[in-house]
């Protein structure tokens, strides 16, 4: 079946570092999402792409789908001790019904 | 608006013991889903519903059944608690606009514990 498989599993930056977690699937994606879990919460909806080679932006936060819409990657410019969390990224593909398929997460820990 | 909300937060159960985990949502939205998280794991989803009598499994429905009688209320029930089902459980819903594709918006979780 589709997966959908993140890495890094863990990162510790100095704030003020920059951060990218990457998002890979094994099968095409019609679009992908990605979510922010702070430690003890709830996933919270981000962004959506959708179109192959897209790029958007949210303030420090820098979203790609890559062109062969397989890929995905979320980069933070310059962190702050507010961007700790888990960060996931959940794609959907033709093969499973249009349900969303989450990765095992990022988890961003920033030293202030 | 209250967004999603989920009862209990926590829970504590014996093995073979039964409960109902209530999820309600007051944005009039139609798709509702149950995932479950175990640690250092991402989500995985338990059973989804399209809209008020209509429900289907997900990725790892064993063990679980589900309702949806109204458009708000997706209740989740174990039956027969096993310690493999001690984890986090988070309901989602998804507006009619957005399709089962679109965003999701989750609830707090309810954190199971099957001893």
């Amino acid at each position: 079946g589709q997966q959908v498989m993140q890495i890094p599993q863990y990162q510790h930056v100095q704030e003020g570092e920059d951060f990218t977690t990457y998002c890979n699937s094994s099968t095409t994606l019609s679009n992908i999402q990605w979510y922010k879990q702070r430690p003890g919460g709830h996933p919270v909806f981000l962004i959506q792409l959708v179109k192959s080679g897209e790029v958007k932006k949210q303030k420090r936060l820098t979203f790609q789908f890559g062109e062969a819409k397989k890929n995905s990657s979320l980069h933070i410019t310059a962190t702050q001790t507010t961007d700790v969390g888990t960060y996931f990224c959940a794609g959907t593909g033709s093969s499973n019904t249009g349900k969303l398929i989450f990765g095992q997460g990022t988890t961003l820990q920033v030293k202030p | 608006n209250a967004g999603v909300t989920q009862t209990p937060k926590f829970r504590i159960l014996k093995i073979g013991q039964s409960m109902t985990l209530q999820c309600t949502q007051d944005m009039n939205h139609n798709y509702m889903y149950w995932y479950r998280q175990d640690p250092g794991m991402g989500l995985k989803l338990i059973y989804y519903s399209v809209g008020a009598g209509i429900t289907d499994k997900g990725e790892v429905p064993n063990g679980y059944n589900v309702s949806r009688s109204t458009t708000e209320d997706f209740p989740l029930r174990l039956e027969l608690a096993a310690p493999s089902q001690t984890s986090v459980y988070f309901c989602a819903s998804s507006p009619p606009a957005s399709g089962i594709q679109g965003e999701q918006y989750f609830g707090p979780g309810t954190r199971l514990t099957v001893t």
